[in-house]
Formats: C-alpha cells, sequence, structure tokens
C-alpha cells in the first residue's frame, strides 16, 4: 500500500516567519500535487512536480520533489495570515490511484 | 462556469435515511475521483472512475455506499441507511492529465 506521510500536522507561527512542510514515502511517484484548501470548500491545486529533483517556486512559496520521486517538501517564506489554511500533498500511485497525506494545519497570526 | 460542480453543497439528513449525491466535472476530463474528508484531514480516497468504468473502490466503501458514472459525464455517489459516522465532506475531483485534480466545493453531510 502506498502513503504519503506528511508533517507537521499543526503548525502555528508569527507573520513573517519561514516554514516548511514536509511529504514523505517509501514508494515512488509518477507526480505529486500540492494543494490548499479552506474551510467550507475544495482544494486548489498549487502546483504539480514530475521530475525528480525539481525546484518550482510560486511567489513565496517553494516546492522541491526529491531526487528519488519519493518526497516533497513545501517551504513558505515571510508567511502572511492570508497563507492559513490545510497545505495537502497528493501522489499519483501506481494503479492510477491518487492518494493523500494527512494534511498541515498552518496558521498564522498577524 | 467551466469548473467541477456539487450538488448539493449541504444535506442533513436522519439516521438511516438515503442520500445521493452528484458530481458534475469538466467536460473533457475523463478520470473523475470520489473523497470523504473529516475535519483537518486529508481527503480519503472512496472511488474512481476511467470514462463510465469504476476502476477501484476503497475498502473503506462499504456495502452501503454506491456511485456511478452513466455514459462518462457527471457521477453520483450515493449512501444507503446512512450512519452518524458518514457525516463528513464528500469531495469530487475531475482530473486532467496527466494528474491534476481540480476539486468540487464538496457536499457536506450532516447525519442526525
Amino acid at each position: 500500500t502506498q502513503l504519503l506521510e506528511q508533517s507537521p500536522q499543526f503548525l502555528s507561527i508569527q507573520e513573517g516567519e519561514n516554514l516548511t512542510v514536509y511529504c514523505n514515502s517509501s514508494s515512488v511517484f509518477s507526480s505529486l500535487q500540492w494543494y490548499r484548501q479552506e474551510p467550507g470548500e475544495g482544494p486548489v491545486l498549487l502546483v504539480t512536480v514530475v521530475t525528480g529533483g525539481e525546484v518550482k517556486k510560486l511567489k513565496r512559496l517553494t516546492f522541491q520533489f526529491g531526487d528519488a520521486r519519493k518526497d516533497s517538501s513545501l517551504h513558505i517564506t515571510a508567511a502572511q495570515p492570508g497563507d492559513t489554511g490545510l497545505y495537502l500533498c497528493c501522489g499519483s500511485g501506481n494503479t492510477g490511484k491518487l492518494i493523500f497525506g494527512q494534511g498541515t494545519t498552518l496558521q498564522v497570526k498577524p | 462556469d467551466t469548473g467541477v460542480s456539487q450538488d448539493p453543497r449541504h444535506k442533513i439528513t436522519k439516521r438511516g435515511q438515503n442520500v445521493t449525491f452528484r458530481c458534475d466535472p469538466i467536460s473533457e476530463h475523463n478520470r473523475l475521483y470520489w473523497y470523504r474528508q473529516t475535519l483537518g484531514q486529508g481527503p480519503e480516497f472512496l472511488t474512481y472512475f476511467q470514462n463510465e468504468a469504476q476502476l477501484e473502490k476503497s475498502r473503506l466503501l462499504s456495502d452501503r455506499f454506491s456511485a456511478e458514472r452513466p455514459k462518462g459525464s457527471f457521477s453520483t455517489l450515493e449512501i444507503q441507511r446512512t450512519e452518524q459516522g458518514d457525516s463528513a465532506m464528500y469531495l469530487c475531483a475531475s482530473v486532467s492529465p496527466p494528474d491534476t485534480q481540480y476539486f468540487g466545493p464538496g457536499t457536506r453531510l450532516t447525519v442526525l
């Protein structure tokens, strides 16, 4: 069974701080996506990474896919209250099934 | 609006009743997924369709749950004899190649 372990599960920081969220697995994924979800809404795609070692930047967010395509990280620089939300990683498994991590709830205090 | 839509957005029902949810995916997407999500957790896979074919079902999907996607367009998820433990957000996602998911707003089910 392919699993994605996401850490930390909860993160509460002050505005302006940096943070990193990790998504790890013992399995190889053909691609991995990061989503952000606000209460009462569906997840919204932030980025898809496909190539091992790939780094993508989205303003203050930096996403990295591990060389072996088993892990990924999301780094946020100078977090703002508007970054508050549930961050989810999702990998494409070997049967076509899409597998989510448990999620990281981020709270950024002004 | 050409995004994914789900209906209803909210459903309150009494234990033992049957409920049905509908998902309308993005028209050109042939893969459609159903997930269940509880507060603060990641979505749990329930089932997915490639066109009209249901390719995989989670062990979470008991005999009370059934999903269909006639003609490979919209999909329905039915829960029979609802239980309080069925209370959750039910999400539908439409997938464009290779694996980018576009989620609907979800249906929040409350079973009293």
